[in-house]
């Protein structure tokens, strides 16, 4: 049974870099689309970005300056870096698995809240 | 990339058969049969249930299902229960810069 676990800080101060892992188990991470999503407190979901372990990527165009995400397939991890955060990113992050560049979202991570302050 | 469209709640009776709407345009919704329905429970992770417009996941009832018509889809849930009391959100591929658009969401009570 494959699952993901998102991990890494609950708060992130005004500026800085927003660091989170996704460990996954039960399946390679080879061969699959990994996806950060978040959603703000009490909004909708906001799609981040993916990462292929070919090593194509592609972000949300009004995130892409500031985001990076990557892969460790040693570890099996999926990393999402997010430069000069402000109090608009905070938000819970989910990761997620999809199997191609156009399907569904089938497994996701419980999600982790990140509150930036100032 | 703008959000797809769907009402912002939606209620119904137990038993009884509800839809949500979801209006995209034709760049992303009327351009792919790549519909996806996901329902997020309070303080959980979403869950996929419905894809490629029409499609259920093993682990889905059948008292959901999905269509499309132009460029707007659409959830049903038969038979209402309870437990159908969530979130749920629609996303859709657009083959564009931002390949994902996500619905605003619609809350769905069980009366």
């Amino acid at each position: 049974q494959v699952q993901l676990q998102e991990s890494g800080p609950g708060l992130v101060k005004s500026s800085e870099t927003l660091s989170l892992t996704c460990t996954v188990s039960g399946d390679s991470i080879s061969s699959y689309y990994w996806t950060w999503i978040r959603q703000p407190p009490g909004k909708g979901l906001e799609w981040i970005g993916y990462f292929h372990y070919s090593g194509n990527s592609i972000y949300n165009p009004s995130l892409k300056s500031r985001v990076t995400i990557s892969t460790d397939t040693s570890k099996n991890h999926v990393f999402l870096k997010l430069s000069s955060v402000t109090a608009a990113d905070t938000a819970v992050y989910f990761c997620a698995r999809a199997s191609y560049d156009n399907s569904p979202f089938d497994y996701w991570g419980q999600g982790i809240l990140v509150t930036v302050s100032s | 990339q703008s959000a797809l469209t769907q009402p912002a709640s939606v209620s119904g009776s137990p038993g009884q058969s509800i839809t949500i709407s979801c209006t995209g345009t034709s760049s992303d919704v009327g351009d792919y049969n790549f519909v996806s329905w996901y329902q997020q429970l309070p303080g959980k992770a979403p869950k996929l249930m419905i894809y490629d417009v029409t499609r259920r996941p093993s682990w889905v009832s059948n008292r959901f299902s999905g269509s499309k018509s132009g460029n707007t889809a659409s959830l049903t849930i038969s038979g209402l229960q309870a437990e159908d009391e969530a979130d749920y959100y629609c996303s859709s591929y657009t083959g564009s810069t931002t390949p994902y658009v996500f619905g605003t969401g619609t809350k769905v009570t069980v009366l």
